[in-house]
Order: structure tokens, then C-alpha cells, then sequence
């Protein structure tokens, strides 16, 4: 069965763009979260979705923001684009709750010159 | 705040020489304890859940066990292919994973 697809794999942006990430949970499977992975701060947590709602938010500033469309796909947007926000995105997907556990992709590896 | 601590950060072994990993945590309502194996440039893959302390859990090389408040990942007679980034979370009451540092295995033949 496919995994979790995440579009695209790598981006370069410039300081003050923005940038939209998609992701394409497993079939059948509900919750989407997004984590932001760098190498001081390791894996955080930015937000999830259930059923096209938020329904949890992660210390991240407006900046961020997140979708969830009918079908369960996920999209993240950053605007104003700064250097700090160069990571790797990492979209996970579980049934519905955290105890069925996460799968995630492979990520979209963001670098922002 | 739920926090999860792991050690060590990297950990060099040779070719069937067993070790164990730790992970440390804190949470308020665990709702799982899991752990995962990250390769360089992937995302996380999935390796066992523990829900309660007493639990065990073994696939192939991998024994994960759960106390109330400590994880082990023992490793049994490792391969090179075992080599990766070993990362700890709990999922408690903020309905997110909180993950820790990770630890850095290499094996060498």
C-alpha cells in the first residue's frame, strides 16, 4: 500500500517568499501533523489535522499555518521566509489517534537563501 | 511539559556486539511510547509502540521495553545495516509526539 507523499522533496527559497508543502496521508487515514526537524532543535511539532479541523497547534509563529482538504490531503504554507525556517518538513499520518501511531514521509527538505 | 531524553547521543559498535539504548521521559497521560529509526535524508520509520510499563516488544535485532519512567532499545548482535539515528517519543495530554535527541548508531563490520 503507498505511503505518505510528500511534495516536493526539495525547495530553495529566497528570504521574505513564501512557500505551500503538500502531503498525501495513507489511504484511509484521517490525521495529518506536520513536524519541523533541524539539527539543534531536533523534532517539533507544528500542527495537526483531523477531519479539515486543527485540532492541535505546536509553538510555531503565525507564520505557519496549515489545510486539510475532504480527502484527507494536508497542505503547510510559510510566508515571509526566514533563514531559520531552512529545516526538513516531515508530514505524518495515523487513523485518527496519536496511540494508532504516526507515519511519516520522507519530507520536503526546505533551504531558504 | 512532556520531555524525552535520550542516551547516549551516538554510540559506536562493532559487528554483533549487543547494546542498549535509553530514553528517558516525562509526560502527563502517556498515551504511547514509540520509537522510531531515521536514515539520512528520510523521514522516520516506524519501529514499535509501548503503551504500558511491563510492556516488550522484539522485531528481528530490536527489543523495545517500557518502565514508568525509562525506554530501552536493546540491540542484539547488530549488523551494519542497523546503522541509523534511533529516535524516542511519547505521545501524552497535548495529543502531539514529543521526541527526543536521538541516538547515532554505527556499526562497523
Amino acid at each position: 500500500k503507498a505511503g505518505v507523499t510528500q511534495t516536493p522533496r526539495y525547495l530553495i527559497k529566497t528570504r521574505g517568499q513564501q512557500v505551500t508543502l503538500s502531503c498525501s496521508p495513507i489511504s484511509g487515514h484521517r490525521s495529518v501533523s506536520w513536524y519541523q526537524q533541524t539539527p539543534g532543535q531536533g523534532l517539533q511539532f507544528l500542527f495537526e489535522y483531523f477531519s479539515e479541523t486543527q485540532r492541535n497547534k505546536g509553538n510555531f509563529p503565525g507564520r505557519f499555518s496549515g489545510r486539510q482538504f475532504s480527502n484527507s490531503r494536508s497542505e503547510m504554507n510559510v510566508s515571509t521566509l526566514e533563514l531559520g525556517d531552512s529545516a526538513l518538513y516531515l508530514c505524518a499520518s495515523s487513523l485518527a489517534n496519536l496511540g494508532d501511531g504516526y507515519t511519516f514521509g520522507s519530507g520536503t527538505r526546505l533551504t531558504v537563501v | 511539559e512532556d520531555q524525552v531524553t535520550q542516551s547516549p547521543e551516538a554510540l559506536r559498535l562493532q559487528e554483533g556486539e549487543s547494546s542498549s539504548l535509553n530514553c528517558s521521559y516525562t509526560v502527563s497521560g502517556l498515551r504511547g511510547l514509540f520509537w522510531y529509526r531515521q536514515d539520512p535524508g528520510k523521514g522516520p520509520e516506524f519501529l514499535f509502540t509501548l503503551y504500558s510499563a511491563g510492556e516488550e516488544k522484539e522485531k528481528e535485532r530490536l527489543k523495545a521495553t517500557l518502565t514508568k519512567k525509562e525506554s530501552f532499545l536493546h540491540i542484539t548482535a547488530p549488523k551494519p545495516e542497523d546503522s541509523a539515528t534511533y529516535l524516542c517519543a511519547v505521545g501524552g495530554g497535548r495529543r502531539a509526539l514529543t521526541f527526543g535527541s536521538g541516538t547515532r548508531l554505527q556499526v562497523q563490520p
